[in-house]
């Protein structure tokens, strides 16, 4: 039980476009949704929290502008990178909790961006 | 917000008994303490969590004493695959008031 999905696995892009990641939450509902980033060596950075049916809300230094997220339902949010540069090159991970235990955070496999 | 503090990492040989002691001392009366395992390119991956007390499951031991600003993790009898990074993480069941440490990297020797 407890399964995060993420889509794609990894992405290469070129600079400029846009790029989607899926994070689906397999077997249980999740209110809430995270977004992670991390670079090599380095720890999970909190991008942002998204709630079902409701605007998600950023972290300190995030630009809503360019990361986009959408939580339409409660199993799938959406993070759109837009216009992307070399620099958003990254790991990024999802994690959502269940609605029926909400203490736990439970973790996709994460997507790796490459932009060019 | 939860901040918490590990050593940044720990050597080990296969077959010892490994325990890595996270600190949180501003745990408010809500966290939960939840330790994750990560490998290399992939997400966290869940290990045990705890309120107080002792919990234990087919995997780890976790140890949470009386006044909870810490938690020990102990991992039995190591293998070569447990060499991972290790989080724990001090959470609430809602808002957003926790944030990563930079983990604990465990190297488990032949």
């Amino acid at each position: 039980g407890a399964v995060v999905s993420q889509h794609p696995s990894r992405v290469i892009c070129k600079s400029g476009t846009s790029v989607k990641i899926e994070c689906r939450s397999l077997d249980f509902q999740a209110t809430t949704m995270f977004w992670y980033r991390q670079f090599p060596k380095q720890s999970l950075m909190l991008m942002a929290t998204s709630n079902e049916g409701s605007k998600a809300t950023y972290e300190q230094g995030v630009e809503k502008d360019k990361f986009l997220i959408n939580h339409a339902s409660l199993t799938l949010s959406t993070l759109t990178v837009t216009s992307a540069h070399p620099e958003d090159s990254s790991f990024y991970i999802c994690s959502a909790r269940d609605r029926d235990n909400q203490e736990t955070q439970y973790f996709g496999p994460g997507t790796r961006l490459l932009v060019l | 917000l939860a901040k918490t503090t590990q050593p940044i990492s720990m050597d080990s040989y296969e077959g010892q008994e490994v325990n890595i002691t996270c600190s949180h001392n501003n745990i408010a009366t809500n966290d939960y303490i939840t330790w994750y395992q990560q490998f290399p390119s992939q997400g966290p991956r869940f290990i045990i969590q705890g309120y107080k007390t002792k919990v234990t499951n087919e995997v780890a031991s976790l140890f949470i004493p009386a006044d909870r600003k810490s938690s020990t993790l102990s991992l039995p009898r190591v293998s070569l695959s447990d060499t991972a990074v290790y989080y724990c993480l001090v959470d609430t069941n809602y808002g957003q008031n926790f944030v990563f440490g930079p983990g604990t990297r465990l190297s488990v020797l032949p």
